[in-house]
Order: C-alpha cells, then structure tokens, then sequence
C-alpha cells in the first residue's frame, strides 16, 4: 500500500534553512505528482505546494513563494521541501502527500503522518 | 477561493446524522470539491471527491452533494469512530484551497 514517510523535522532557529525529506513506497512515484500541505498546531490544513511527477512543474501557495522550493528524485523515490529565511509561524506538521495522478493534479489521495517542524529562539 | 465551513463544531449522539456544509466564494469548476476527515493524531483520509464520488474505503454512510459554490457532507447513522474534524477542499486549480474546517464532537 502507498507510505509516504517524512522526516527532517525539529526545532530551529528563525532565519535558518532547513530541508524536509519524504520517502515514497508502495506505489510507481515517477507516475505521480506530489503535494506539501502544512497544519499548524491546532489549526487546519493549509497547501503549500505541487511538483508534477517529472519535477518540471511546480506550484507554489503564494504567501510562500520565494522562500520555498519543492523537489523530488525518483530514481530514490523521495520528495524534499526546502524552506528558507524560517519564521515562527512556519511552525507546524508537514505532511508529505500523493496527488491522484501525475500532471497539474490538485486532488490528494494519500498523505503521510507529517513531521513536526518548531521555529524557535 | 476562500471556503466557509459551517457549523464549526457539530455535537451529535452516536447513530445520529450530521450535515456538514462547505461554501465557496467563487464558483468551484466541475465540482472539484474533496472532504477529508482528520481524527487525533492523524493524517487527513481522503472521503469523497468530485463532490460526490466515494474513495476507497469509504463507507456507504458517507455521502457528499452539491455544486456551484455550496456543498454538503453528510453523514448518516454515525459510528464512534466518526467524530473527528472534516475539511472540504477545491482542487480545481491552483492555490488549492481548504476550509477551516468542522469538528464532529460526541453529544
């Protein structure tokens, strides 16, 4: 069955960088385009971006653009998110997520269980 | 396109029916509208999607309606394991937007 396992998260500073990690199994990656969608602490859900299943289309939530950049290898089947200039307010789970297919495709089918990333002083 | 989800809370008894509803403000094209339901601790699980279309997995007991800027879950006979927080999402295009979400609370 799909996993979607995230890692990289913890706490960091503001104004540092820090890149997220997703590995993909138990489904062809390559086929699919992927999705980052964030929740911070008992807020809902919030997107923060698309990569298309060949990693030359992308897509950005706005209020993010600039100091986000998603990308992905499939020859390792993993998916990263790199994140930059860090806020308090990037507080929050990341999850790593599947779109339903492999173009521009917006619906998510699958998500994993998120990494917890805490910006702190 | 900003979606409203009311009521914010839901306080029902197991058995019952809850009505979710999501509101857009602006038309959601072919009625790309999901619900995922999101219980402690957990990821969000895909529900529905095409506003009424069951994934996988999903019960009977769920069902979504609607079109245009006004859609509504629904959930009959309630089970335990259905209290949780439901978000509606447009993925008509690009920023996908979710609501605020609805929190199903046991009466």
């Amino acid at each position: 069955q799909v996993q979607l396992v995230e890692s990289g998260g913890g706490v960091v500073q503001p104004g540092r960088s820090l890149r997220l990690s997703c590995a993909a199994s138990g489904f062809i990656f390559s086929n699919y385009a992927m999705h980052w969608v964030r929740q911070a602490p008992g807020k809902g859900l919030e997107w923060v971006g698309l990569i298309s299943y060949d990693g030359t289309t992308k897509y950005y939530t706005d209020s993010l653009k600039g100091r986000i950049s998603i990308s992905r290898d499939n020859s390792k089947n993993t998916l990263d998110l790199q994140m930059n200039s860090l806020r308090p307010e990037d507080t929050a789970v990341y999850y790593c997520a599947r779109a339903e297919c492999g173009g521009e495709c917006f619906l998510i089918d699958s998500w994993g269980q998120g990494t917890l990333l805490t910006v702190s002083s | 396109n900003v979606l409203t989800q009311s009521p914010g809370t839901l306080s029902l008894s197991p058995g019952g029916r809850a009505t979710l509803s999501c509101r857009a403000s602006h038309t959601v094209g072919r009625s790309l509208l999901a619900w995922y339901q999101q219980r402690p601790g957990q990821a969000p699980r895909l529900l529905i999607y095409d506003a009424s279309k069951r994934a996988t997995g999903t019960p009977d007991r769920f069902s979504g309606s609607g079109s245009g800027t006004d859609f509504t879950l629904t959930v009959s006979r309630l089970e335990p394991e259905d209290f949780a927080v439901y978000y509606c999402q447009q993925y008509a295009s690009s920023p996908i937007t979710f609501g605020q979400g609805t929190r199903l609370d046991i009466k």
